[in-house]
């Protein structure tokens, strides 16, 4: 059974930094063609994807939050880490992790399993 | 970056009812489309991928097709537990992105 679990602050003041947690289980970074991403949805808004780490440590980056965020991975305890930097209230939102599954190369792949969510809020 | 628009924004159906959601991409994007399910409070569920590869486990009243840069999602014989919002996603190219949602409400 795959499942992923987001964890972090519920409440940022504006100016820190957010660091995000995916813990998950039931697949492993080290397969070929699995990765982590990580997807928001501001509150009455669409969602937006963000950043993702494949098993082969290659990674990408919004390009309108690329300068604020940093993606890890540490496979032997099955988690990711997603940091945001000058957290701004417009960075209010629920935070998804997935699982993702390529299919070729780059850009091809897709949110197969996702986790429940954790909303933060970023206010003073 | 590829916008995606999908409509109706909101649905009325019955059960038994077929619905139809419609997701526009603004330029090719061949058949790199996912749809994902989303009830509040659980976690958002992939449909279909590859435009109309359904999801294994997923039920077969689900489909999805292609016509250029229109895409679509039916639900054939609507169920109580298909009352959702639904989202479309563009994979073909970076960044990934998401349509706004369709609800689909009793």
């Amino acid at each position: 059974q795959i499942t992923l679990k987001e964890s972090g602050p519920t409440l940022v003041k504006p100016t820190q930094t957010l660091t995000l947690t995916c813990t998950f289980s039931g697949f492993s970074l080290s397969t070929s063609g699995v990765g982590v991403g990580w997807i928001r949805q501001p509150p009455g808004k669409a969602l937006e994807w963000l950043a993702d780490i494949s098993w082969d440590d290659v990674k990408h980056y919004s390009p309108s939050l690329e300068n604020r965020l940093t993606i890890t991975k540490d496979t032997s305890k099955n988690l990711v880490v997603l940091t945001m930097t000058n957290i701004d209230p417009v960075d209010t939102a629920t935070y998804y992790c997935s699982k993702t599954t390529l299919f070729g190369s780059g850009s091809h792949y897709y949110f197969d399993y996702w986790g429940l969510g954790t909303l933060v809020t970023a206010s003073s | 970056d590829v916008q995606m628009t999908q409509s109706p924004s909101s649905v009325s159906a019955s059960v038994g009812d077929r619905v139809t959601i419609t997701c526009r991409a603004s330029q090719v994007i061949y058949s790199w489309l996912a749809w994902y399910q989303h009830k509040p409070g659980r976690a958002p569920k992939l449909l279909i991928y590859g435009a109309s590869t359904l999801q294994w486990g997923v039920p077969s009243r689900f489909s999805g097709g292609r016509s250029g840069t229109d895409f679509t999602l039916t639900i054939s014989d609507l169920q109580p537990e298909d009352f959702a919002i639904y989202y479309c996603q563009q994979a073909n190219s970076f960044p990934h992105t998401f349509g706004p949602g369709t609800q689909v409400d009793i």
